[in-house]
This record gives C-alpha cells, structure tokens and sequence, in this order.
C-alpha cells in the first residue's frame, strides 16, 4: 500500500537555526497538511496546500514558517528560525483526489520529531 | 469557534470488556468524520470513518454518528490489551472547496488485562 513517507525522523537544531522537513506524500494525491503535536498535546492543523498553493493556514502558521512543493513529488515544511517551543513531532499528510462522497481519509506519514534546544 | 471535543481519559476498562469513546464537534457544517489510533510516539492510524446517521461496524469497531445532536462515537468489542492507545476524534469540513480535517485532544484507553 502506497505510503506517505517523511524525512529525517528526528531533527536537532539550536535556536535561531533554520530547518526543512521533508515529506514525499501519496502519488494520486492532491491535497497535503502538515499538522504538529507537542509531547503530550493534541494534533494541531498548521497548513493545507492544493494547486501549489497555501489554501487555509492556522494561527500557529505565521511567517516564521513557509511550505513549499518544489518538485512535483516533495512537500516541504520550513521553519526560518527555530524556537524552543517549535519542539513537536511534525507530520505529513495527503489526501487523495476527490471521490462522490469525498470521504477519503487523511494518510498520514511517520513523522519528523523536531527537538530545538 | 470551530472544535472536536473529546474527554481525554484516561478511560480504564477490564480486558473482554467493551469501550465507549465519545466526541462532539461545534460545527453543523461538518459532513465525514474519523476515528484514529495513536500509540505513543507513533502517527495517527484510521481505524474509522463515518458520513452518514447511524451506526457502522468493522470488526470490533463500531462508529455512531448523530448529526443533529453534533456528536460520534466509537465502540470498541471485546477491548484487548493491544487497544491501549489514545484514540483520536477527528472531523472533516469542506471549507470553500478545500477539506480540512480538525482533530480533538484524543482520549487515552487503557486496557487492564
């Protein structure tokens, strides 16, 4: 079964640094999320992208943060300079095209584990 | 403001035993709704999804959806230690054509053999 699948699994940066997380999603799919999860918390929605463009974004999606689709197959998620509290485990997900009834559900893929210190 | 509203537990039910996961949701507009699974440390999992009024069985799993009262739920039958895991509501809106998919806390199930 196709998978959407993230890299690194565990990132470690230092405050202020620049990261990039990647996610190659499903093939046949058209919509793509990134969502975080603090330790503990709840999945959060950061921003969905449809057409190569941002189509909702949260408030937690400020300007530090940008997504990119560079290529036709990645997805990326870029945070300009990193804070401490953007330690979360990231993750990828897409969706495929639009079915009668639309109900296909998000696939989601492993995760990235950011740790800022 | 737009939520999924779960209670996140955690709920202690002996093995053999059947688990009711409850969920509620503020917005009418809202049109699939998911049940995930999500081990520590892992990525959520679908075990669920519901559109329609009514009950819908898979296995051991069984998702209730009512619309009008804006709730769901999430039978699980015969509960084994291997279902411990914090079980995710999540629902879906068509937002000007774009879908998003908001989640709730999750509510943590704990399966005592």
């Amino acid at each position: 079964e196709p998978e959407v699948t993230q890299t690194p699994s565990h990132q470690v940066t230092q405050m202020g640094q620049e990261v990039i997380l990647r996610c190659v999603p499903i093939s046949n799919h058209l919509y793509f999320y990134w969502y975080r999860q603090i330790l503990g918390q709840k999945v959060e929605f950061l921003v969905s992208f449809y057409n190569n463009e941002i189509s909702e974004k949260s408030e937690i999606f400020d300007d530090q943060f940008s997504v990119e689709r560079p290529d036709g197959s990645n997805f990326t998620l870029k945070i300009r300079s990193t804070k401490l509290e953007d330690s979360a485990m990231y993750f990828c997900a897409s969706l495929r095209d639009r079915a009668p009834g639309w109900n296909s559900p998000l696939h989601f893929g492993n995760g990235t584990r950011l740790t800022v210190t | 403001q737009k939520e999924v509203e779960q209670n996140s537990g955690p709920l202690s039910v002996p093995e053999g035993a059947i688990a009711s996961l409850n969920c509620t949701y503020s917005d009418r507009g809202s049109q699939s709704f998911f049940w995930y699974r999500q081990y520590s440390g892992k990525s959520p999992e679908l075990i669920m999804f519901i559109y329609s009024n009514g009950d819908k069985e898979d296995g051991r799993f069984t998702a209730q959806l009512n619309k009008a009262s804006q709730y769901v739920s999430l039978l699980i039958r015969d509960s084994q230690p291997s279902d411990s895991a914090t079980y995710l509501c999540a629902v879906n809106l068509d937002s000007g054509g774009y879908q998003k998919v908001t989640f709730g806390t999750g509510t943590k199930l704990q399966v005592i053999p």
